[in-house]
């Protein structure tokens, strides 16, 4: 099984609403991270997680909350969006070594994403 | 941090013909360097990828290139095909921290 699987595809909310983008990989990938892609640009790194801890927070928002509560499993808890934070919400996942898991050893490979459109 | 320029921002090119995309990066400390393909809609996709140990690699139809002492990367698509037209990226990432940077992208549109 060499896929990342994100849910859900497709996300309208209002910036009131509080929501969540859930990302699963059963490839025994120990770093876990989320992009967020606006259309035509490159994906910009928000969040990686290492072992199940979180090792890179790229000055994110606090209304997006990462989790990972488990080597598989990584979410993305969001309320209080606003417009601008309408993007493709990518996930992916890649083989990692050394005592924190900061050498990464392989690709990353994504997942389709979560079309998301704040209203 | 790391910086990655790309260019061309948008290619054309005739079927058949060679794409060549460039790439530069500023922090002498990155080692691996993917490139990912990306059609309209859909993910990324990991094409082809070099590390700095390595100053070519080549899979088929598509070599990648690194200048470790210019920090500069190119990727080289011969025998262009329809089905090649998408968005590349190149990305460069340090041997520590799991951190993969990604140049602006290039618009590739293979012209039949």
């Amino acid at each position: 099984d060499t896929e990342v699987t994100q849910t859900p595809k497709h996300l309208v909310m209002g910036m009131t609403n509080k929501k969540s983008l859930k990302c699963e990989q059963h490839m025994g990938h120990r770093a876990m991270y989320w992009y967020k892609q606006k259309a035509k640009k490159p994906p910009e790194l928000m969040f990686v997680y290492s072992y199940e801890k979180l090792s890179i927070n790229e000055s994110v928002p606090s209304r997006f909350s990462p989790e990972c509560p488990n080597s598989s499993l990584l979410n993305l808890h969001l309320h209080a969006l606003q417009p601008e934070d309408s993007a493709l919400y990518l996930c992916a996942s890649s083989q990692v070594k050394g005592p924190r898991g900061f050498v990464n050893t392989g690709e990353l490979f994504f997942g389709e994403g979560s079309r998301l459109t704040v209203l | 941090g790391e910086n990655v320029e790309q260019h061309p921002s948008t290619l054309s090119v005739q079927e058949g013909d060679s794409a060549v995309i460039k790439c530069t990066y500023s922090d002498s400390a990155s080692n691996y360097f993917p490139w990912y393909k990306q059609e309209l809609g859909k993910r990324p996709q990991l094409i082809i990828d070099i590390r700095s140990n390595v100053g070519e690699k080549k899979d088929q139809r598509i070599a990648v290139t690194l200048n470790k002492t210019a920090k500069h990367f190119s990727l080289h698509i011969t025998e262009t095909q329809p089905e090649d037209s998408a968005v590349y990226f190149c990305a460069a990432m340090k041997a520590a921290g799991n951190k993969l940077t990604f140049g602006g992208g290039t618009r590739v549109l293979v012209k039949p």
